[in-house]
């Protein structure tokens, strides 16, 4: 099993920039798809970027894509996203999760990290 | 972007029931969709995926099923811990998305 954890999360202005980090346990890290995830308050799922095993093939949700950055380092078991011009709606929690093997579905989440931005 | 809209978007029900969720796709997914749970607080949980494989760990009264276009989340013998909302998600291709959600009551 996979356990995930998500760390950087708080409040940053707009037009700010914040890098969340997400470290894995387990040995399967380094050949797992990874993806982040993110819910405003009260609203329902978002996808935002996912990554391969290798760090060579990233999608971006169209939002996003340009401003912020999904990217892994398999030797410290870990997955970040750096947000660059945040904005007010990209307050949210963002979930780090894995994707099951094979298949574009998410088979496990971390418990998530607040990001608000606000002035 | 493929939409996947969710009905209804609230349920009640009460414990012993079967309830049924729906899930449409703006356009055929094949079995490209999953189902989640998710708990106020809590993150997402897999149920089902490939329309109608069983997570791990999930209890039998979850099912699912459904091909291209329309896909149904049940439970059997609705439980108190089964209060939650529900999405669904298609891995057909990218954007991936979700559905708005469904919120189940236990009166």
């Amino acid at each position: 099993e996979v356990q995930l954890v998500e760390f950087g999360g708080g409040l940053v202005r707009p037009g700010g920039s914040l890098r969340l980090s997400c470290t894995a346990s387990g040995s399967t890290f380094s050949t797992n798809w990874m993806s982040w995830v993110r819910q405003a308050p009260g609203k329902g799922l978002e996808w935002v970027a996912t990554i391969n095993p290798d760090g060579s093939v990233k999608f971006y949700v169209d939002s996003v894509r340009g401003l912020w950055t999904i990217s892994r380092d398999n030797a410290k078991n870990s997955l970040d996203l750096q947000m660059n011009n945040l904005r007010a709606e990209d307050t949210a929690v963002f979930y780090c999760a894995s994707l099951l093997r094979g298949v574009t579905t998410f088979d496990y989440w971390g418990p998530g990290t607040l990001v608000t931005v606000s002035s | 972007d493929i939409q996947l809209t969710q009905s209804p978007s609230f349920l009640s029900a009460s414990v012993g029931d079967r309830v049924t969720v729906t899930c449409r796709a703006s356009q055929g997914i094949s079995n490209g969709l999953a189902w989640y749970q998710q708990k106020p607080g809590r993150a997402p949980k897999l149920l089902i995926h490939t329309a109608s494989t069983l997570q791990s760990g999930v209890p039998s009264r979850f099912s699912g099923s459904g091909y291209g276009t329309e896909f149904t989340l049940t439970i059997n013998s609705l439980q108190p811990e089964d209060s939650a909302t529900y999405y669904c998600q298609q891995r057909r291709d990218y954007p991936i998305t979700f559905g708005q959600g469904t919120r189940l009551e236990i009166k």
